[in-house]
């Protein structure tokens, strides 16, 4: 099982122009989020999905979207990228939600970078 | 909103020396758990704590869950170069109806040989 992977691992964005991040998981899990980490601020829940075909609004949801098409995929959009974007993305799986006690598996993360 | 608070953010220690991180949450949890990030690295799962005053042992680290459900510790003996790293604690949370996650800030530990 490969896990949690994430495409692409590293890019480098101008501002304004849009990408696309993509996660896939092969461990049949219900839940997916994608989360920002920035120094100092630990990891922030951008969006994140209890099932295919739903999502929700996270922490930090302004200037992303997502969708969730096939169960074993989360894909995370960014529009219209600008500096304040520049942050390691990291994509997790789980059976349930943490509240239901399932750990998190989380992906090796895209550095994304906008100029 | 709820928050889960961490601290320290940052630690450094001696070889040899323990090393303890501490949770605190606004509100009562129904569990905690505690991620390892290492340097480069993505965050893993290391264990998680569900009773009131549970006390759970990896070698030599110690999880502990308050008696109140709103804190929780991990703490290293004889810190090794091998637990340089960041660790997490997150709890649950509810929002509209949907769980949620929050994480700590993290405790960056570095360990000096």
């Amino acid at each position: 099982n490969a896990g949690v992977t994430q495409t692409p691992k590293f890019r480098v964005l101008k501002t304004g122009q849009s990408m696309t991040l993509l996660c896939a998981q092969d461990m049949n899990h219900e839940y997916m989020y994608w989360y920002r980490q920035d120094p100092g601020m630990g990891l922030r829940l951008i969006h994140y999905s209890v099932g295919e075909g739903t999502t929700a609004k996270g922490e930090v949801p302004d200037g992303y979207n997502v969708s969730r098409l096939k169960k074993q995929n989360f894909l995370l959009g960014l529009e219209s990228a600008a500096p304040s974007q520049t942050s390691v993305y990291f994509c997790a799986s789980s059976y349930s939600s943490l509240a239901g006690g399932y750990e998190q598996y989380f992906g090796p993360g895209t550095r994304l970078t906008v100029t | 909103g709820q928050q889960v608070m961490q601290i320290p953010q940052y630690q450094h220690v001696q070889e040899g020396e323990d090393f303890t991180t501490y949770c605190n949450s606004s509100t009562t949890l129904s569990n905690i758990q505690w991620y390892k990030q290492r340097p480069g690295g993505h965050p893993v799962f290391l264990i998680q704590l569900v009773k009131s005053g549970e006390v759970k042992k990896q070698k030599r680290l110690t999880f502990q869950f308050g008696e109140a459900k709103k804190n929780s510790s991990l703490h290293i003996t004889a810190t090794q170069t091998t637990d340089v790293g960041t660790y997490f604690c997150a709890g649950p949370m509810n929002s509209g109806g949907y769980q949620k996650v929050t994480f700590g800030i993290g405790t960056k530990l570095q360990v000096i040989p």
